[in-house]
């Protein structure tokens, strides 16, 4: 399972945009690169999964460049709410793998 | 859809005594049901993988004599904290991934359980 890097912390104001990165330079060719949302005293939420390039819904985006080797998730107009912790994760396509969770990072949104 | 419950939400214990946990996929199927545990300030990890009807397959140093988990249907799977002690106290989450995936390694996680062993 490829290992994932984050950073530990962010800091950031209501209304801008917050890019959490991740380094993943072990991705294998099957992997999927998933990120979740983690609030306190709660099981972790998926906010999106990609591949390659860009990939956008409702509530973020998430930038992969061609070589694959990082990902960045971005927030657009963050909210007091999205006070959390962000997870990457890597994982194969295939079958029922198990996620291995990262540090994580840890976004604390000010008014 | 894809909700997932655990019951208790919160439990508090004598050392010496086991606590049950039950994970449940309430509106689909998973073969498939993983165990984890976050101790505060920290990271989730991965106690155990959950097949039903099969033994579950246990994370290097974790115990299985001491973390029994039964995954007897397909939406239903207990973990079981025998003979709980004070260092066991943490947050157990479990997930559940379903037999007809809309995503590719797609997983549903409960919203955990809260044991404290006094």
């Amino acid at each position: 399972l490829a290992k994932t890097t984050q950073p530990i912390s962010m800091d950031s104001y209501e209304g801008q945009e917050v890019n959490i990165t991740c380094s993943h330079n072990n991705i294998a060719t099957n992997d999927y690169i998933t990120w979740y949302q983690q609030f306190p005293s709660q099981g972790p939420r998926f906010i999106i999964q990609g591949y390659k390039t860009k990939v956008t819904n409702e509530v973020a985006s998430l930038f992969i460049p061609a070589d694959r080797k990082s990902s960045t998730l971005s927030l657009p107009r963050v909210s007091l709410s999205d006070t959390a912790v962000y997870y990457c994760l890597v994982g194969d396509r295939n079958g029922f793998q198990k996620l291995v969770f990262g540090t994580g990072t840890r976004l604390l949104v000010s008014p | 859809g894809a909700v997932v419950s655990q019951h208790p939400s919160r439990v508090i214990c004598k050392s010496g005594t086991s606590v049950k946990i039950e994970c449940r996929s309430l509106d689909f199927q998973a073969t498939t049901m993983f165990w984890y545990r976050q101790f505060p300030k920290q990271s989730l990890m991965l106690m155990a993988t959950s097949n039903e009807g099969s033994k579950a397959t246990y994370e290097q140093g974790v115990e299985k004599d001491k973390f029994l988990i039964n995954h007897a249907s397909l939406t239903l799977s207990t973990l079981t904290v025998t003979s709980a002690h004070p260092e066991d106290s943490s947050f157990y989450i479990c997930s559940a991934s379903p037999l007809n995936r809309t995503r590719n390694n797609e997983q549903f996680f409960g919203p955990g359980t809260r044991l404290t062993v006094l």
